[in-house]
């Protein structure tokens, strides 16, 4: 059974720029929810989304924005970079929605904005 | 306030010994789930229990066990006989009915010594 799938691993952007993170869910799972990771703040919820509808989102400014396709798979874009917005970006797919049954998390990826 | 409190930020241990991770959550629900994930160095982070707001029941598996005490708001996390596999930062984590929303611990650094 494949497991969540992050592409790409590793980016490099400048400030300024857009980015496009995608996601692979578990085979089955309708529930995609995206985190980002940083030393200083920790795994913060940025949003979930179930059967290609958003269902919950976090405190992040607009710029951040996400889509979930009818195949379950999700997109995450940032748009205007800021310097602040590098991190690991993890994605997690579950069976249920808010991951009340557990999450399975993709390896992340890491961007970096320079 | 802190939903999830994991006050220990780092623990390092030698190998074989015993080490417990605390965990103390705050929440007003009644219906609410409590989770562990581990994160190794490679990044993806491992789910590894789940317990639900009505089974206090303590678990263990294998050299892993968990205490959840709802009269002190508390989930922790025991490892038996540690190994220097089991080095890794691990994340306690909330899920709650109203708001529907999911939080992380800022998670304890592990580091196992041979």
């Amino acid at each position: 059974k494949a497991g969540v799938t992050q592409t790409p691993r590793y980016l490099i952007k400048t400030r300024g720029q857009q980015v496009t993170l995608s996601c692979s869910p578990i085979s089955g799972h309708r529930s995609v929810s995206w985190y980002q990771q940083t030393p200083g703040q920790g795994l913060q919820f940025l949003f979930e989304y179930f059967s290609e509808t958003q269902r919950n989102k976090g405190n992040f400014p607009g710029r951040f924005s996400g889509r979930q396709f009818s195949n379950s798979r999700s997109e995450m874009n940032v748009s205007t970079l800021e310097l602040g917005d590098s991190a690991l970006y993890l994605c997690a797919s579950s069976l249920e929605v808010f991951g009340v049954g557990g999450y399975t998390f993709g390896s992340g990826t890491r961007l970096t904005v320079v | 306030a802190q939903k999830v409190t994991q006050a220990q930020t780092e623990i390092s241990v030698v190998e074989k010994e015993d080490v417990t991770l605390d965990c103390v959550y705050e929440t007003r629900d009644t219906t609410y789930y409590l989770f562990w994930y581990k994160q190794p160095p490679s990044g993806e982070l491992v789910f590894l229990i789940r317990r639900n707001s009505f089974d206090e029941q303590n678990e263990i598996s294998g050299r892993y066990s968990w205490n959840f005490q709802k009269s002190t708001s508390s989930f922790n996390f025991t490892i038996t006989a540690s190994q220097v596999v089991d080095s890794a930062v691990y994340f306690c984590a909330l899920s709650e009915n109203t708001g529907n929303q999911f939080y992380f611990g800022t998670g304890t650094s592990l580091t196992v010594i041979p």
